[in-house]
């Protein structure tokens, strides 16, 4: 069974400036999606980037990047330049490639504090 | 486009008693899966349905059940709650099942037991 650990319950951060979150993974498989989730306060979660395995480069949206690297089973999540609206629980989660079946694993999350 | 709503937003129960959430996906997604959230055991999954049918399955006992309709909203019962029920569950949906699909998660119903 896949497993994902954040080893990081909570970080904090100035704003303007760089934070970067953990996540390692288990699993046997060599085709699967990693993702980051968002859960602000509200508690929608909201996708903020996925990574597909099989693609060496790693995937960036905005101020959002990450650095995958598969060998050590790592999937970590850099933002750039933090600001206010961050602040959320973020959670790394893990999903097969075989077809269908749509079960995500989490991490138990961490909380990113963003301070003024 | 709207996003995943789920009904009712919050609940109060009593151990004993059944409970039935809903969720009404993404318009046009066919996929809708289900997720309990709590602070010890943190996110996991429960179910997923892809037109009408369940198609995985979590770790979870019977008292756990789910069911799709033809307009992909889909329902979760509860029966014999217990005060471990107590959770936020969070439903999610996709499109047409594709495992390249990104999946959109609702607000969540925040169910507590008495």
């Amino acid at each position: 069974a896949q497993t994902v650990t954040q080893s990081q319950p909570e970080m904090s951060v100035q704003e303007a400036e760089t934070v970067t979150l953990s996540c390692t993974y288990d699993t046997s498989e060599s085709d699967y999606y990693l993702f980051w989730y968002k859960q602000p306060p509200s508690r929608q979660m909201i996708l903020v980037i996925r990574q597909e395995a099989y693609k060496q480069q790693n995937a960036t949206e905005n101020r959002f990047s990450v650095n995958f690297q598969k060998a050590a089973k790592s999937f970590s999540l850099k933002i750039s330049d933090s600001q206010l609206g961050d602040a959320a629980m973020y959670f790394c989660a893990y999903r097969s490639f075989r077809g269908g079946s749509e079960k995500l694993v989490f991490g138990k999350g961490t909380k990113l504090t963003v301070n003024p | 486009k709207a996003g995943v709503t789920q009904t009712p937003r919050y609940l109060i129960k009593t151990r004993g008693q059944q409970v039935t959430l809903s969720c009404s996906p993404i318009s046009g997604h066919r996929s809708v899966s289900w997720y309990q959230q709590t602070p010890g055991q943190g996110l996991q999954f429960l179910f997923e349905y892809f037109s009408e049918t369940q198609r995985n399955k979590g770790n979870f006992p019977g008292r756990f059940s789910g069911r799709q309709f033809s307009n992909s909203r889909s329902e979760m019962n509860v029966s014999t709650l217990e005060l471990g029920d107590s959770a936020l569950y969070l439903c999610a949906s996709r499109t047409d099942g594709r495992t390249t699909d990104t999946q959109y998660f609702g607000p969540g119903t925040r169910l507590t037991v008495l």
